[in-house]
């Protein structure tokens, strides 16, 4: 596509419910990213997946965060028993071949809010 | 550790030139990127340095030195348009043979632009 969309653009959710994030990046790239970025915040690294597979997980948050990807495309980010420290907006990146220098394309985001 | 500092809050006047400085102190130097990111919308790439000196593009110049670990984003002939948040992103060397440098995230400064 033009470039890299994410969807819901919002989500309002229950405390304690389980929540999906999807992820479309810039057709071709074959690194995608997800960052977390709390209000007021700089961007908080989460997870990195080189085509299907994610080399670098480091930056999730807890065992209730986790993230797919599949055909080298969409990936989704999945939150279970979402907790009010969740909220925040995240968001999805692309690059080429993630490496140096590597241009990452940020998708719009998606809100969360966790009642 | 990994430390990326920038100041929270600058103001400047439409028409002047303003600074936003960046330090770092990282597990290795792989390039330094800054995005600018409009409230409630996804950050863009602006700049990408990976040698001493400064790039040039518009505008907008960006400034690296590798050795006090430091970098400057300057705005020249400022509009209301370029009020936002700057963010500066270091990425590190290679955490594995794949090439991946993970980029790292500095909590962004936010410019407000009066007339």
């Amino acid at each position: 596509g033009a470039g890299v969309s994410q969807s819901p653009s919002n989500k309002v959710t229950e405390k304690g419910k389980d929540v999906e994030l999807r992820c479309d990046p810039i057709s071709g790239h074959t690194a995608l990213y997800w960052y977390r970025q709390r209000l007021g915040q700089g961007l908080e690294f989460l997870i990195y997946f080189q085509g299907n597979s994610a080399p670098d997980k480091s930056g999730l948050p807890s065992d209730r965060f986790s993230a797919e990807r599949t055909g080298e495309s969409v990936s989704t980010l999945t939150i279970q028993r979402t907790q009010q420290e969740d909220s925040a907006v995240y968001l999805c990146a692309s690059s080429l071949m993630g490496v140096a220098g590597d241009e990452q394309y940020f998708g719009p985001g998606t809100r969360l809010t966790v009642t | 550790g990994q430390n990326i500092d920038q100041p929270t809050e600058m103001t400047a006047t439409e028409g002047a030139i303003v600074q936003i400085n960046c330090t770092y102190q990282t597990s290795g130097f792989n390039g330094l990127f800054w995005y600018q990111q409009h409230a409630g919308e996804a950050p863009t790439f602006l700049s990408y340095n990976v040698l001493d000196g400064l790039e040039e593009k518009g505008r907008f110049s960006s400034f690296l030195s590798r050795s006090k670990g430091y970098s400057y984003l300057l705005l020249k002939e400022l509009q209301m348009k370029d009020s936002a948040s700057y963010l500066c992103a270091v990425r590190g060397t290679a955490s594995f043979s794949g090439g991946y440098n993970k980029l790292i995230f500095g909590a962004g400064t936010r410019l407000a632009v009066h007339p």
